[in-house]
């Protein structure tokens, strides 16, 4: 079992719609990253959360410790939210462990 | 503008041959990673440094090998040790530690002939 989990793996939807993307793990950490891989193959890194909830533009993102969980939403969905979008853990001073990622399309 | 920089995007080689692939960054940042993409697996670590002139294998460095010599570069050098070399590989860099936000280059495919 990987220690990081994402579902699902690939998610379409119409544009307007409100997506969310999952992210389990099974190890305690210090913190979790969510990323965005482009089609083209760049990597943004869009949070960093160790607690709480974290709002940017359209993106949110909640982290639950005790259930070793946390969720990606994203509001009004557009076309040029499509991407792959990855899930990551730290923990103590060790290494990013990364999931596969969702691979999300929306469809105009 | 700052940022980090790979080349090339595109790479072929063949069978048997080293080939190093570039990465620098401007971003004044202490540390710096080398990740490898495979379809359908996460990213991997496959070296880090968080010094010049001193860096730490990750998961995966069987068949590379990396230098730190400069705070600005970070080459990766795919040896013929590798065995299975085609790969999508990103470089990254952080303010300090590995928990730290990392920015990631555009990255570079390497395709093994």
């Amino acid at each position: 079992k990987n220690e990081v989990e994402q579902s699902p793996q690939n998610l379409t939807a119409q544009e307007g719609e409100f997506i969310t993307i999952n992210c389990s793990y099974s190890v305690g950490i210090s913190a979790l990253h969510w990323l965005q891989q482009h089609p083209g193959g760049g990597i943004v890194s869009l949070f960093m959360l160790s607690s709480g909830k974290k709002k940017h533009g359209r993106l949110i993102a909640t982290i639950n410790i005790q259930e070793k969980h946390s969720s990606l939403h994203i509001t009004a969905s557009h076309p040029r939210d499509s991407a792959v979008y990855i899930c990551a853990v730290v923990r103590g001073n060790e290494k990013l462990t990364f999931g596969t990622g969702t691979r999300l399309t929306i469809i105009p | 503008d700052g940022g980090i920089t790979q080349s090339p995007k595109y790479l072929f080689r063949k069978e048997g041959q080293n080939v190093t692939l570039s990465c620098e960054q401007n971003l004044n940042h202490d540390a710096m990673y080398w990740y490898r993409q495979d379809p359908g697996q996460g990213l991997r670590l496959i070296y880090y440094s968080q010094i010049v002139n001193d860096f730490q294998k990750g998961d995966i460095a069987e068949g590379y090998s990396v230098s730190r010599e400069k705070k600005e570069s970070f080459p990766l050098t795919v040896t013929s040790a590798q065995k299975n070399p085609t790969a999508f590989y990103l470089c990254a860099s952080s303010i300090a530690g590995v928990g730290d936000t990392q920015y990631f280059g555009p990255g570079t495919r390497l395709t093994v002939l």
